[in-house]
């Protein structure tokens, strides 16, 4: 199995500050078909995840512009621009070039 | 309206076996790859398994955890994705959400919570 570990697991931010979640895996993510799959997720409290990233950088359809996803091969990052209350939740990346595994989650709280 | 909605979670004891059900709305199911992810209780997700589409054999992927216990099946006449779950431990207690897709999807059921304890 792929394992994708997370840093920090938890994060607390000043509204406006920016943040940033790393992500690696055991393992490159190129898919011979030229795509990287990797996504980031985001469970607000309460709620089902959302998907934020698809395929390390292409945000998902109404995802705020403030989230931004790079990286390549073993290494990726979500970054948030300027954090905002409703930001808060957990954050997971994930991959599926092999079977699904996620990583361990980001709790970002607010300060 | 995509609307994906589980069922059939509850108490069950160790050893026992439960069937949940996700019943979608709002797409061409047949089309579509269905998953099952869980998440304990204050824990993180974690994938469970998927079931490919008819076009791709139907066949099916597990995690490492459940392989062997647990089967997922699709019904396309009926729209319905089921997770079968067989020898249960006190570890499978989680949150059941199915999915539609393996990955890249923004569609998730709202979950069923299966509780194993004796």
């Amino acid at each position: 199995d792929i394992v994708m570990t997370q840093s920090p697991l938890s994060l607390s931010v000043t509204p406006g500050q920016p943040a940033s979640i790393s992500c690696k895996s055991s393992q490159s993510l190129l898919h011979s078909d030229g795509k990287t799959y990797l996504y980031w997720y985001v469970q607000k409290p309460g709620q089902t995840p959302q998907l934020l990233i698809y395929e390390v950088s292409n945000r998902f359809s109404g995802v705020p512009d403030r989230f931004s996803g790079s990286g390549s091969g073993t290494d990726f990052t979500l970054k948030i621009s300027r954090v905002e209350a409703e930001d808060v939740g957990v954050y997971y990346c994930m991959q599926s070039i092999q079977l699904p595994t996620f990583g361990q989650g980001t709790r970002l709280e607010i300060k | 309206e995509v609307q994906l909605v589980e069922s059939g979670g509850g108490l069950v004891q160790p050893g026992r076996s439960l069937r949940l059900s996700c019943t979608a709305s709002g797409f061409t199911f047949d089309d579509y790859a269905m998953s099952w992810v869980r998440q304990a209780p204050g824990k993180g997700l974690e994938w469970v398994g998927f079931i490919r589409t008819k076009a791709y054999g139907g066949t099916t992927e597990y995690a490492a955890s459940v392989k062997g216990r647990f089967t997922i099946s699709r019904d396309d006449s009926k729209s319905i994705a089921y997770l079968q779950m067989n020898s249960l431990k006190t570890e499978d207690t989680a949150v059941y959400y199915c999915t539609r897709a393996v990955a890249a999807t923004p569609y998730w059921g709202q979950g069923t919570l299966v509780t194993v304890s004796s």
